[in-house]
């Protein structure tokens, strides 16, 4: 499978605790980019990274989230001191940006579903 | 400011009929790109179609079909052939290069 893929699918956690979530792209794409989608609504857009520069963050990405991509391959999202309201899907999305372009298409993965109780 | 408005919280379409999802987005940059992906009751976004803001052409894969007006800013989705398995969330969403937007999405229900 040569798809998104991340880890884990499912998450509990106590409130307070700590979690980090695992996004693996697209093997040849460039760009890597998050989301949080609560029930009923469309994905929110967190952050993004071109290789290994996180080039935009969301306002809703407070201090307590903090999003690596090191060598430029998979990423990690950390949720430090989780809250109630942390509970989301969290969307990774991976893309091929070429050089004077905009706006290519990004490709899902199955998401990681957090709950904090 | 909404970006992106899906004016429809549920369709209901019957089977082998086509149907028209609305979006209507809002944004001053020249060059965008529009997008509709499919989210099932699984939670993975499934990639439909991509309008880009200087194609003349509307997009079109398979049954899907994409009614890009620019002067009234509206990107809708058509589906024709509606099967079963095309029940899920629909998510308009566009792009600015470095901003991303999605709606609020559209729920479709196939009736047999």
């Amino acid at each position: 499978d040569t798809g998104v893929s991340q880890d884990p699918r499912h998450k509990i956690t106590k409130r307070g605790q700590n979690v980090t979530f695992r996004c693996d792209p697209i093997s040849e794409h460039n760009r890597l980019y998050w989301y949080r989608q609560t029930l009923g609504q469309g994905p929110e857009f967190l952050t993004y990274f071109q290789n290994e520069a996180q080039l935009e963050k969301s306002r809703l990405l407070s201090d307590r989230f903090s999003a690596e991509r090191p060598k430029g391959s998979f990423s990690t999202l950390e949720i430090q001191r989780t809250e109630q309201g942390d509970s989301a899907m969290y969307l990774c999305a991976s893309s091929l940006a070429l050089a004077g372009g905009c706006c290519e298409t990004q490709y899902f993965g199955p998401g990681t579903r957090l709950l904090v109780l | 400011a909404q970006k992106i408005t899906q004016t429809q919280p549920g369709m209901f379409v019957q089977e082998k009929e086509a149907v028209t999802l609305d979006c209507t987005y809002d944004t001053s940059d020249p060059s965008y790109g529009l997008f509709w992906y499919k989210q099932p009751s699984s939670g993975e976004m499934i990639f439909l179609i991509y309008q880009g803001s200087y194609d003349q052409q509307n997009a079109t894969e398979g049954r899907y079909s994409l009614n890009f007006q620019k002067a009234r800013k509206s990107a809708n989705l058509v589906i024709s052939a509606s099967q079963l398995g095309d029940s899920a969330m629909y998510f308009c969403a566009m792009s600015t290069g470095n901003q991303f937007y999605f709606g609020t999405g559209t729920s479709l229900t196939v009736i047999p």
